[in-house]
């Protein structure tokens, strides 16, 4: 298994460029996380979904958009980026939504910086 | 709402020395689950420890222990005769039962610099 696989590693924009941060996870995991990581902030939850078709916002949403049309798939979109949305973004998965919250499986993690 | 807060930004230690990194949790709910994570220098995520509510023993492993204080609302975290290879950012992160689809609450993270 690979895990948890984010790309790119590494990415920077220019303000108001769009993006796709794109995350898979082959462990048929229901439930799947955006976190972003700010120096001094730890990590902030983005979006959420609990299974295909479904996703709900989390504590940090404005900005960014999710969709999850597959069990493996959870891809992250930057409309039109800030500097405010400079940050490492980590995808997380987990078994059983809904089920006592087993450790999540963190991936890699993407550097964002706009400029 | 809940809440993590790890009071310790940095800690700087010698190798070989005993070092307690704290973590003091919030929740309403009777049902919740505490976490510990580690971020190495490489950057990447890597789970050290889950315990629920229910469950107030103390962990043993290795040389790393967890005390867990439901009266006290604490989750701390001791590293025995630490090395230079536990240098890194150490986060607590609490998920309620309730809100488990919500994912997890971090605190800021704890800064360990373990000096040779």
């Amino acid at each position: 298994n690979a895990g948890v696989t984010q790309t790119p590693k590494f990415q920077v924009l220019k303000t108001g460029q769009s993006m796709t941060l794109q995350c898979a996870q082959d462990m048929n995991h229901e439930y799947m996380s955006w976190y972003r990581q700010d120096p001094g902030m730890g990590l902030r939850l983005i979006h959420y979904s609990v299974g295909a078709g479904i996703t709900d916002q989390g504590e940090v949403p404005n900005g960014y958009n999710v969709s999850r049309s597959t069990t493996e798939d959870f891809p992250l979109r930057l409309l039109s980026a800030a500097p405010s949305q400079t940050s490492v973004y980590f995808c997380a998965s987990r078994p059983l939504a809904g089920a006592p919250p087993y450790e999540q499986y963190f991936g890699p993690g993407t550097r964002l910086t706009v400029t | 709402a809940q809440k993590v807060t790890q009071a310790q930004t940095e800690i700087s230690v010698v190798e070989k020395e005993d070092v307690t990194l704290d973590c003091v949790y919030e929740t309403r709910d009777t049902t919740y689950y505490l976490f510990w994570y580690k971020q190495p220098p490489s950057g990447e995520l890597v789970f050290l420890i889950r315990r629920n509510s229910f469950d107030e023993q103390n962990e043993i492993s290795g040389r790393y222990s967890w005390n867990f204080q439901k009266s006290t609302s604490s989750f701390n975290f001791t590293i025995t005769a630490s090395q230079v290879v536990d240098s890194a950012v150490y986060f607590c992160a609490l998920s309620e039962q309730g809100r488990g689809a919500d994912g997890l609450t971090f605190g800021k993270g704890t800064h360990l610099i373990i000096q040779p």
